[in-house]
């Protein structure tokens, strides 16, 4: 059964104060590692994809990483407005484009 | 710019009440996917439709029915709700059409669901 797992739960930073979130995963080959963040009230926004061990993606203060059994969202000198939950979801071949989510992280940056 | 619209956005049922759930993309999108979040669950496909005219059930599909009325909408039925099935509800849908693609999923925002 293929499986997410994200740590922390939750994760409280001060402004400026890098970090990383962790999503690990156990599944029968990977097609593709999705990251998504989720404000309060609303549905999840699209972030990255990232399709095989060593990629690497970024946008803004947000990178994201891959290897074989785990992906990482690193976060570089944060702001308050970055506080969300963060999702990561993973899809395998043969599964008509499903999503398999983890339980997420919930971000808070403080001023 | 609408992307993915549900409605309603609030809903409140009494139990055994039946009750349809919309949802419509303007993205020309193939796929579409019905997901149900509760806390500390994640979310979880309760069905999905991979192209126009095809429905295949997800990870919870108990309890509920789905039509895919076209390629822009696709709906979701209580047939006789259940407090189990309080929860908040998310459309999504990606230009994925079968399972060598692996497009990203948009999501509505949602429809807050209490059933008492």
């Amino acid at each position: 059964e293929d499986q997410v797992t994200q740590s922390p739960e939750a994760l409280r930073l001060q402004e400026g104060e890098s970090s990383s979130l962790n999503c690990s995963y156990t599944v029968s080959g990977l097609r593709g590692l999705f990251w998504y963040r989720q404000d309060p009230g609303k549905g999840p926004e699209f972030l990255f994809t990232l399709y095989s061990a060593g990629e690497e993606k970024e946008k803004e203060r947000l990178k994201a990483t891959l290897t074989k059994k785990e992906s990482f969202l690193h976060i570089t000198a944060p702001k308050p407005e970055d506080s969300a939950t963060y999702l990561c979801a993973v899809q395998v071949p043969g599964t008509a484009s499903k999503l398999t989510f983890g339980t997420g992280t919930r971000l808070q940056v403080m001023l | 710019n609408a992307g993915v619209t549900q409605t309603p956005k609030f809903q409140v049922l009494k139990t055994g009440q039946s009750m349809t759930l919309q949802c419509a993309q303007d993205m020309n999108h193939n796929s579409m996917y019905w997901y149900r979040q509760d806390p500390g669950m994640g979310l979880r496909l309760i069905y999905y439709s991979a192209s126009e005219g095809t429905t295949d059930k997800g990870e919870v599909p108990n309890g509920y029915n789905v039509s895919r009325l076209n390629k822009r909408e696709f709906s979701l039925r209580l047939e006789s709700a259940a407090p189990s099935q309080t929860s908040v509800y998310f459309c999504a849908s990606s230009r994925s059409r079968d399972s060598v693609s692996n497009q990203p999923q948009h999501f509505g925002d949602g429809t807050r669901l209490s059933i008492l």
